[in-house]
């Protein structure tokens, strides 16, 4: 199986910061990588696929890299309506998400 | 509008046998594979396996082969999860999924159901 480690489990931001979250596979899992988003009582939602593909109707301020066994998401200048947590997911091998990162309000 | 709709929340009892539904709407529902994704309560998802409505072609994760059944109903675009004895270590939000396209691979899932919350207590 592969495993998916996120990190950091938990951050603190302000609005109008830059925040990355890194997500490490623990083999190779070539750019077979999605992050979705979840919002408190709601249903994950697509934001990247394939690591760096915006869903339609994503802000830009989202982006995704990496390839390989590293990967991160990026929020360019984080807003309101961007506090939740993050998963990836790994598609290569079956599939398997990472534990989370949860984006707080500094 | 491409829609996945749960049915409602249960509540059951350890022993009792249960099927959940997840009806599609929007798209050819035979064409697309749907996954369903396991969130205890405070927790993170846990995929449990994947079904392909047009021949009910089925995958299950190795953590939940054996524990569930999940079906699918092409004629009324409706996908199932069904457990034959509860544990009150069920309990939890289920989310069904579909495949997000038909060249962003099975696993890749978008939209999702609002979820189904099952709550398993003597």
């Amino acid at each position: 199986d592969i495993q998916m480690t996120q990190s950091p489990s938990s951050l603190s931001a302000s609005v109008g910061d830059r925040v990355t979250i890194t997500c490490r596979a623990s083999q190779r899992v070539s750019n077979y990588l999605s992050w979705y988003q979840q919002k408190p009582g709601k249903a994950p939602k697509l934001l990247i696929s394939a690591a760096s593909s915006l869903q339609s109707g994503v802000p830009s301020r989202f982006s995704g890299s990496g390839s390989g066994t590293d990967f991160s998401l990026t929020i360019s200048s984080l807003q309101p309506e961007d506090f939740a947590t993050y998963y990836c997911q790994q598609s290569y091998s079956t599939t398997s998400f990472g534990q989370g990162t949860k984006v707080e309000i500094k | 509008e491409v829609q996945l709709v749960q049915s409602g929340a249960e509540v059951k009892k350890p022993g009792e046998s249960l099927k959940i539904s997840c009806k599609g709407s929007g798209y050819r529902f035979f064409d697309y594979w749907i996954g369903w994704v396991r969130q205890r309560p405070g927790k993170g998802l846990e995929w449990m396996g994947i079904i392909y409505p047009g021949d009910s072609d089925t995958r299950y994760s190795p953590s939940f082969e054996g524990q569930v059944t999940m079906s699918a109903d092409k004629s009324i675009n409706t996908a199932y999860l069904q457990w034959s004895s509860l544990k009150a270590s069920d309990t939890a939000m289920y989310y069904c999924a579909r495949q997000a396209s038909l060249s962003s691979g099975w696993y890749t899932f978008d939209p999702w159901g609002q979820g189904t919350l099952v709550t398993v207590s003597s």
